[in-house]
């Protein structure tokens, strides 16, 4: 009974095209992240959804877009994928809270590791 | 701009000594600060927090400390196994920032049996 789960794993995929990954909590948690870990390694926040409201929204190009049809998921589409867009991609979550840092442990997706050729 | 800074990309420790891992912040409106621990092909895991109206957090090997007027904190592993060597991210948080972390680059951590 994984806490956070993305699919897929693995994506690997063309130039131009338009894909998706998808990301489940099951930790009852209100508040849900994409990252995003490039070639250096750094984790970028990309998007944060707060019971299904767009509260972090980082510069990120258009081409990307959240989706979060309840608070249990949050998934990522991106369109006209780029080779910059190569990159592990994770799903987090939390229990959110506004003003009540302690509550921003956020737990980690396994990642999704985009290969844009 | 990095905010959050680990200037070591990686330790190499004998099993059973101590391993203390460093980070550095700028941001003086950080109030919460939280160490995560990665595993190749896993996501990272949370591992100890502390809030900045603390200068220590213990828990059991792990314990975190933070010097508020340098900037400054550190993870210390004591003792140190060898199925601790993983990368070790330090990350930090403002309360008027919403929800967002901001990481720092990770140090990769070896412990030799």
């Amino acid at each position: 009974d994984t806490a956070v789960s993305q699919t897929p794993k693995y994506l690997v995929t063309q130039m131009g095209n338009d894909k998706s990954i998808k990301c489940e909590q099951n930790l009852g948690h209100d508040t849900m992240y994409w990252y995003k870990q490039d070639s250096k390694k750094f984790l970028k926040i990309m998007f944060s959804y707060n019971n299904k409201e767009l509260i972090i929204n980082e510069t990120v190009p258009n081409r990307f877009s959240p989706k979060s049809p309840d608070k249990a998921h949050l998934n990522l589409h991106i369109n006209s994928l780029e080779l910059g867009d190569s990159a592990v991609y994770f799903c987090a979550s939390s229990q959110g809270g506004r003003g009540e840092s302690s509550y921003n442990e956020q737990f980690f997706g396994p990642g999704t590791r985009l290969t844009v050729l | 701009d990095q905010q959050v800074k680990q200037n070591s990309p990686s330790l190499s420790v004998q099993e059973g000594r101590i391993s203390i891992l460093n980070c550095d912040y700028t941001n003086s409106m950080f109030d919460y600060f939280l160490w995560y621990k990665k595993y190749p092909a896993e996501g990272p895991t949370f591992l100890i927090s502390i809030s900045s109206i603390k200068d220590k957090n213990e828990d059991g090997r792990f314990t975190v400390f933070l010097n508020k007027s340098a900037k400054h904190l550190s993870l210390h592993i004591v003792p140190s196994q060898p199925g601790d060597s993983a990368v070790y991210f330090c990350a930090a948080s403002a309360m008027d920032s919403s929800y967002k972390l901001i990481f720092g680059s990770g140090t990769r951590l070896l412990v030799r049996p």
